[in-house]
């Protein structure tokens, strides 16, 4: 079974460009999340898909960021314009189920770096 | 809010020595409990679980208990190898009305020596 893809792997912009990342996640997977992992800490939730809905972004900074998840497949995150602080690894996760017990499955990142 | 509290890191161990990292959570309600982990250069993968008081989840030689009186969830393991030399996540679950969301612990890395 094919895992979490995401795109690109590593990318540098200088600050107050954009910059977007895309992930597919596995086929049938319904729950899509977004997470920010700045170095030396953990995951934090930016946005989580249910479909093509969004069922959580309370922790999305919605002046520069955003997200999209067309067709209930792809999702694509954007940040316009880009921050320093904004230097950290974008993760993709998806999971079958909505249900509490159910594992998200990852992918491997992409690793921001604003100059 | 809900939230996850992990012994802060690095641990270093000796191979063979006994692990235990230290989690606790913060939740208003009935979460699942995970730990997930994180090898050099690779994505982060599910190593145990368990949903409701009192199971153990295990996997690799790893174990951890849900303990609700203590709001615990420590991992542990007999005897590390260098290949367990990693990132390990503790992390929770909760129902937000519309969906389960996914918390974690700020991670704790696991150094094994020979």
């Amino acid at each position: 079974e094919a895992g979490v893809a995401q795109s690109p792997r590593y990318k540098i912009i200088e600050k107050r460009q954009s910059v977007a990342f895309w992930c597919n996640p596995i086929s049938g997977h319904a729950t899509l999340y977004w997470y920010q992992q700045i170095l030396g800490q953990g995951p934090k939730l930016l946005i989580q898909f249910q479909n093509n809905g969004v069922v959580d972004d309370s922790q999305l900074p919605k002046d520069r960021f955003s997200a999209e998840r067309l067709k209930g497949v792809d999702s694509t995150l954007k940040i316009q314009p880009a921050k320093l602080e904004d230097s950290a690894v974008y993760l993709c996760a998806s999971s079958p189920s909505i249900r509490l017990d159910t594992e998200a499955f990852f992918g491997q990142g992409t690793r921001l770096t604003v100059v | 809010g809900n939230s996850v509290t992990q012994m802060e890191g690095p641990v270093t161990l000796s191979e063979e020595a006994f692990l235990t990292i230290n989690c606790t959570y913060t939740a208003t309600g009935y979460p699942s409990l995970f730990w997930y982990v994180q090898y050099p250069g690779e994505g982060l993968q599910l190593l145990l679980k368990a949903t409701k008081a009192d199971d153990k989840g295990s996997n690799k030689g790893f174990e951890a208990t849900y303990r609700k009186e203590t709001t615990s969830f420590h991992l542990e393991k007999g005897s590390v190898q260098v290949s367990d030399s990693a990132v390990y996540f503790c992390a929770l679950t909760l129902n937000t009305g519309t969906a389960s969301k996914l918390t974690f612990g700020t991670g704790t890395r696991l150094q094994v020596t020979l």
